[in-house]
């Protein structure tokens, strides 16, 4: 069974300050994806890593792929209230329905005024 | 354009009722998911469609929850008899094909008593 374990499970902060949260198999997936939740929503796609070692930015946030591409993190530069949310990474399988996503727990992130 | 639609946004039934959720999917999306998300875990994949036909429903306890997309675009989610561990947020996503971008819908909170 593939499992995908995000860290830390809640974490909140003080607009301005900086933060990283982290996913982490121990399988190899063909892709894997960050999502953001908002309470009462479905969640939506923030950006998607294909490659090991791939590092991509969007605005204050930026996203990594580990190089044997089991693990990724997102960083994100001076939070604001509106970064608030869950986060969620979810892996795409290499084999079988290439469709599935195995999400993880997610990280609940709040971040103060 | 219009997003993924879902029907009812909450509902509250006894255990061991019925229960029956809608989905209209993003236009021209062939491949749709429902998803159970119970509260603080991720996702989880119920069943996947391309088109009218099911391509993964492996983790669909088939004892008590079926679904269908006849005509390959809208799909109900049924649960017969419900069961109190059922209570959880039901989201339904479309892609235009396996493996592209996934869009989510708002999905159903159920609560079953």
């Amino acid at each position: 069974t593939q499992l995908l374990e995000q860290s830390p499970q809640f974490l909140s902060i003080q607009e301005g300050e900086n933060l990283t949260v982290y996913c982490n198999s121990s399988s190899v997936f063909s892709s894997l994806q960050w999502y953001r939740q908002e309470p009462g929503e479905g969640p939506v796609l923030l950006v998607t890593v294909v490659t090991g070692g791939e590092v991509k930015k969007l605005k204050r946030l930026t996203f990594q792929f580990g190089d044997a591409r089991k693990d990724s993190s997102l960083h994100i530069t001076a939070a604001q209230p509106g970064d608030t949310g869950l986060y969620l990474c979810a892996g795409r399988n290499y084999g079988g329905s290439q469709g599935n996503l195995i999400f993880g727990k997610g990280t609940k992130l709040s971040v103060k005024p | 354009e219009a997003g993924v639609a879902q029907s009812p946004r909450y509902k509250i039934i006894e255990k061991r009722q019925s229960v029956a959720f809608w989905c209209n999917p993003i236009s021209g999306h062939a491949t749709l998911y429902w998803y159970q998300q119970i509260l603080g875990q991720g996702p989880k994949l119920l069943i996947q469609f391309q088109n009218n036909g099911v391509v993964d429903d492996s983790q669909l306890p088939k004892d008590r929850f079926s679904a269908e997309r006849l005509k390959g675009v809208d799909s109900t989610l049924k649960i017969q008899p419900a069961k109190l561990e059922d209570s959880a947020v039901y989201l339904c996503a479309s892609s235009f094909r396996i493996g592209a971008e996934a869009f989510f819908g708002q999905g159903t909170r159920l609560t079953v008593v």
